[in-house]
């Protein structure tokens, strides 16, 4: 079936960097960009950027340029997104989402990683 | 600050409808689609509705989606138990070039 697999949840310290993937599974991997979403605890949903996963071109969120970057590995079938230079007030869950590219109708989640960020 | 805003909570008893607004400005909603993601504690966001009014497969008809201007709105009709769950909005911002959500709105079953 269609799924977003997202690795594992991650504590690291102020200043550090982190890198979360998502990978795909069971539909054309390049027919789909790939979006994150982040959730702050007890708080809204927060767009972080998009990739297509057919030319690697991204759109990043106005707050977080220069700080964030995704890739992806086609014959791996995985988006990463880096987050650089942590701050307390990144701990969030960060989620995967499909993007159908023609709209923002994001059907497919993965499943959410938690990115703690504490001294 | 939320680009979009929401009531951040709204109620309803079984069987009522419920209408949960969305108010945006001529650079997201007024000239973009809005999007509705329903969400469970924990979990990750549900489709409900896009391109404002529009029903992925396997969404009940009791919800429904509309747009006027630079507002949208959610409707639930036939309140369940188990549509107790937070509701965002989004759409596309023209000016920032991200895409926008709500504040979110807590819905509570009574």
């Amino acid at each position: 079936q269609v799924q977003l697999v997202q690795s594992g949840d991650e504590m690291k310290k102020p200043g550090a960097s982190v890198i979360v993937s998502c990978k795909a599974s069971g539909y054309t991997f390049t027919n789909y960009g790939i979006v994150w979403v982040r959730q702050a605890p007890g708080q809204g949903l927060e767009w972080v950027g998009w990739i297509s996963t057919y030319n690697g071109n991204t759109n990043y969120a106005q707050k977080l340029q220069g700080r964030v970057t995704m890739t992806k590995d086609i014959s791996a079938r995985t988006v990463y997104m880096e987050l650089r230079s942590l701050r307390s007030d990144d701990t969030a869950v960060y989620f995967c989402a499909r993007d159908p590219d023609d709209s923002d109708a994001y059907e497919i989640w993965g499943h959410g990683t938690m990115v703690t960020v504490s001294s | 600050q939320p680009v979009l805003t929401q009531p951040p909570s709204a109620s309803g008893t079984p069987g009522q409808r419920v209408t949960i607004s969305c108010s945006g400005t001529t650079s997201n909603i007024g000239r973009r689609y809005v999007y509705w993601y329903q969400q469970f504690p924990g979990r990750a966001p549900i489709l409900l509705i896009s391109l404002n009014n529009k029903r992925p497969s396997g969404v009940p008809d009791r919800f429904s989606g509309s747009k006027s201007g630079t507002s949208a709105s959610l409707a639930i009709s036939g309140l369940r138990s188990e549509d107790e769950a937070d509701y965002y909005c989004a759409a596309w911002d023209d000016t920032l070039s991200d895409l926008v959500f709500g504040g979110g709105t807590r819905l509570t079953v009574l």
